[in-house]
């Protein structure tokens, strides 16, 4: 069966330091993959999406940076963290080229807290 | 671009009873797919129900089903017989028929139900 791991669950970073957030996903292959934020109290944003090794597809403009160094890894990055960078991240996926009603699987999340 | 609009931020049903949630959708697309996700206290993402627009028949799973009005552009939740394990925020999702599968959210309904 597949699974998704996402780490940490939770961070606290301070303003200017940099942020590496990783998932990893296990039992499929070539799988879409995607981050998403949630701010305080609202809905999910789609920051980006990869649909293969080295593709990454940015929804908006941003602090933030992604990469998929391997088939199944994806990470989150910055540089220099922002305060506006605070928020929950979760990380998804999807099996490419299953039925084109096959739901997004989520990450537990990562709650991150930038002061 | 499409959108998802959630207007109802908070709402409460007695345990036992039936409680609908609204959701509205634009797009000028004729093939999507619509889903309803549910976020409890853990943030953990789990897919409540989903809808294929091509389908006429109103989706159902267990006490939960769905009112698509495609033409209106209308995907509403009814949760029947609700439980106390049903209180989360509620989320209305699109996703288009292209092979990327990026979601698009509504801003989520807080559900509170009172034993």
């Amino acid at each position: 069966s597949q699974t998704i791991h996402q780490w940490p669950a939770t961070l606290v970073q301070p303003v200017g330091s940099p942020l590496s957030l990783e998932c990893t996903v296990e039992g499929t292959s070539n799988p879409n993959l995607y981050w998403y934020r949630q701010a305080a109290g609202r809905g999910l944003q789609l920051l980006f999406y990869s649909v293969g090794i080295g593709q990454i597809s940015s929804e908006v403009p941003q602090n933030l940076s992604a990469s998929r160094p391997q088939d199944r890894q994806f990470i989150l990055s910055s540089k220099k963290l922002l305060l506006s960078d605070s928020g929950f991240y979760l990380c998804a996926w999807r099996l490419l080229g299953g039925p084109m009603n096959t739901e997004a699987f989520f990450g537990q999340g990562t709650r991150l807290t930038v002061v | 671009a499409q959108t998802v609009t959630q207007s109802q931020p908070e709402m409460s049903v007695q345990e036992a009873e039936t409680v609908t949630l609204s959701c509205t959708y634009d797009t000028s697309e004729s093939d999507y797919y619509l889903f309803w996700y549910k976020q409890p206290p853990s943030r953990q993402m789990i897919l409540v129900i989903r809808q294929e627009a091509y389908k006429q028949q109103n989706a159902t799973e267990n006490r939960f089903s769905v009112n698509f009005q495609k033409a209106a552009k209308s995907f509403s939740l009814k949760i029947s017989d609700s439980q106390l394990g049903d209180a989360a925020m509620y989320f209305c999702a699109y996703r288009s028929a292209s092979n990327t599968g990026k979601l698009i959210f509504g801003q989520g309904t807080t559900l509170q139900v009172k034993p």
